[in-house]
């Protein structure tokens, strides 16, 4: 079955580590995201890539790297720099110019936690 | 400025009996999609069901449909029937334009808990 898979489900790191999430999709499609979920907040765009090579910041890309270099793979790197790194993370991926009502496929998320 | 709001926290529904989750909205742009998704404890994020701004009906899916109200910029939705599994966070988001790149603008979310 297609889908996006999220590991670990659940992380664990030290204060001033830098962490990478991985985000994997055998959907075959061209654009993935990433959010963060805090309580209370909803869903925050952390950066999103539409092709192999390009990305671009979301809302909250400050503290947060990522690379593009294979269709299938969008890795998350928390970097130290990120204040209040603890959240939950989602991945997602969308085909780009696709029908207006395409949806975006969530992966099953990872839960860090920073102490 | 908030794009997405939805006002109510968490809200308890009875079995059987159908619950209203409000999201009220806010754009410029002539030509956006609403979508909601349902979130488990498990933390998935489970597509229900879109509404484009310039549909003429409002949209059905089963058991979910959507009271959009374009002039008010609202786009409510209501789960009829309600069962023990539709217990979950519930968030309303928006697609502005059409661009390519496909983001989505979330609201805070509603819980909803379902008594038996």
């Amino acid at each position: 079955d297609g889908g996006i898979t999220q590991s670990p489900k659940y992380l664990f790191r030290k204060e001033g580590q830098n962490v990478t999430l991985s985000c994997e999709q055998n959907l075959n499609h061209d654009a993935m995201y990433w959010y963060r979920q805090d309580p209370g907040q909803g869903l925050r765009l952390i950066y999103y890539s539409q092709i192999v090579n390009d990305f671009q910041k979301g809302d909250i890309a400050e503290g947060y790297s990522v690379s593009r270099e294979k269709k299938e793979s969008f890795p998350l790197t928390v970097t130290s720099a990120q204040k209040n790194p603890t959240a939950f993370y989602l991945c997602a991926s969308s085909i780009p110019g696709g029908p207006d009502n395409s949806p975006l496929h969530f992966g099953n998320g990872t839960r860090l936690t920073v102490t | 400025a908030q794009k997405i709001t939805q006002t109510q926290p968490g809200m308890f529904v009875q079995e059987k009996e159908a619950v209203t989750l409000d999201c009220t909205y806010d754009t410029s742009d002539p030509s956006y999609g609403l979508f909601w998704y349902k979130q488990p404890s498990s933390g998935e994020m489970i597509f229900l069901i879109y509404q484009g701004s310039y549909d003429q009906q409002n949209a059905t899916e089963g058991r979910y449909s959507l009271n959009f109200q374009k002039a008010r910029k609202s786009a409510n939705l209501v789960i009829s029937a309600s069962q023990l599994g539709d217990s979950a966070m519930y968030f309303c988001a928006m697609r502005e334009g059409r661009s390519n790149d496909y983001k989505l603008s979330f609201g805070a979310g509603t819980t909803v808990t379902v008594r038996a």
